[in-house]
């Protein structure tokens, strides 16, 4: 089935700086990367999502890029605010187009 | 619009309890319908899937089950519960067809001491 790794598993940054999160995944059929944020007790929510069709999107302060060859694509968080902070997950469709979702990055924004 | 409602939010259960959570879909029709666990500080593990009234598939062996008795109600049920058991289930809808984004119920916290 599909692997997908995600880094770092926690990442701290002071505010204003930007944040970068990066998953691979496996399976080459892949089409569908969406990003997923979840404060303290919440629900996942997304934030972000992109199709292999294309290899950047952007929405205000948070972007992603896909490289389709290497297999991995990139979460960045410009200019980041402390409510910034949460746990940030990448997902990937199998042939079913069940998500499967990476292990998770903790980001804390230091005000 | 679509909305997505899980119950209970919380609950404390002893060892060898039963369970049943509930999540109800409102505003879409033939969803694809999905329960997750969330192990504290961990990630997002896939439980169950249905793609219709009375179809489920399993991801992983495990003490629960899962059954669609309506086209937009989905329960996560347990004859006995385990420790192993606790954590935050989450509930999810997804479109019937292609990939899209997964919407998430509010979450229940199981505690099973």
């Amino acid at each position: 089935g599909e692997n997908v790794e995600q880094h770092p598993s926690t990442l701290s940054v002071q505010e204003g700086d930007s944040a970068v999160i990066k998953c691979t995944y496996s399976d080459s059929a892949s089409n569908y990367f969406p990003w997923y944020k979840q404060e303290l007790g919440k629900r996942p929510q997304l934030i972000i999502d992109i199709r292999s069709n294309v290899g950047e999107k952007k929405d205000q302060r948070i972007a992603v890029t896909l490289n389709k060859t290497a297999k991995h694509f990139s979460l960045h968080i410009t200019e980041t605010q402390p409510e910034d902070s949460a746990v940030y997950f990448c997902a990937v469709n199998n042939a079913g187009n069940m998500l499967t979702f990476g292990g998770g990055t903790r980001l804390m924004v230091k005000p | 619009s679509q909305t997505i409602h899980q119950w209970p939010a919380t609950l404390v259960q002893p060892v060898g309890s039963p369970l049943s959570l509930e999540c109800t879909v409102e505003g879409t029709s033939n969803p694809n319908l999905y329960w997750y666990r969330q192990a504290a500080g961990r990630g997002l593990q896939l439980l169950f899937y249905s793609v219709g009234i009375g179809q489920i598939s399993s991801e992983v062996p495990q003490n629960l089950s899962a059954s669609r008795p309506q086209d937009r109600q989905f329960i996560l049920s347990s004859k006995k519960l385990l420790l192993s058991d606790s954590g935050f289930y989450l509930c999810a809808w997804g479109p019937f067809r292609g990939a899209g984004e997964l919407f998430f119920g509010e979450g229940s916290r199981l505690t099973v001491l």
